[in-house]
């Protein structure tokens, strides 16, 4: 257990819908990524927060948004849902967010769009 | 962009053997970091080793340790006396440290998919 908890496990909705995902970083950690992990795509960063600081983007979609709240937990929102975004939605956390950290991740949202 | 490549898909080793994994990268830097992840059936990334690029000296893990060849851009990941947890997904990554001040992501490759063999 890395101690990075994600909600829901798993997902399953309609073409054209919006969902919520929702990160909770290991105690202390201050930083948190979001990856998506498709068949087609593989392992892809989408986007890095510090301190509820937008740090790093990725291969983000224009649908897709994140944040960072006050008490460092994440949500990835994903809008205009298409059948290509079904993927395991992993977020991970480090301490202060440099290079030096480890990522230590959690055990993903697996989504399927209908 | 750095790009990060390993060319075998699939591998099998028997129990208690050894087995290596390759993986290469691209890259213009001449830091960065580079990384092993695991990732089991039940589908979470786990750690396994990392390395320094300023650091001549190969990293070890327990088992697992892995073969730096930074003038050949190459970062393979041997596992010793292989055992049926090791089963798994097991992907490399880079990280740059100059993406910016406190930030920096994980690039990836495809994934090697390891089977163990009683």
């Amino acid at each position: 257990d890395s101690g990075v908890t994600q909600t829901p496990k798993h997902l399953i909705t309609a073409t054209g819908q919006r969902v919520t995902l929702r990160c909770s970083p290991r105690s202390g950690d201050l930083s948190v990524y979001w990856y998506q992990q498709s068949l087609d795509q593989g392992l892809q960063f989408l986007i890095q927060y510090y301190n509820g600081e937008e740090r790093a983007k990725g291969n983000i979609l224009e649908r897709f948004s994140a944040q960072q709240f006050p008490d460092l937990h994440s949500e990835l929102n994903l809008s205009s849902l298409e059948l290509g975004d079904s993927a395991l939605y992993f977020c991970a956390s480090s301490l202060t967010g440099g290079v030096t950290d480890t990522q230590y991740f959690g055990p993903g949202t697996r989504l399927t769009v209908l | 962009a750095q790009t990060v490549t390993q060319s075998q898909p699939e591998m099998s080793v028997q129990e208690a053997e050894t087995v290596t994994l390759s993986c290469t990268y691209d890259t213009s830097e001449s830091d960065y970091y580079l990384f092993w992840y695991k990732q089991p059936p039940s589908r979470q990334m786990i750690l396994v080793i990392r390395q320094e690029a300023y650091k001549q000296q190969n990293a070890t893990e327990n088992r697992f340790s892995v073969n730096f060849q930074k003038a050949a851009k190459s970062f393979s990941l041997k596992i010793s006396d292989s055992q049926l947890g090791d089963a798994a997904m097991y992907f490399c990554a880079y990280a740059s440290p100059y993406s910016g001040a406190g930030s920096y992501q994980l690039t990836f490759g495809k994934g090697t998919k390891l089977s163990v063999i009683p």
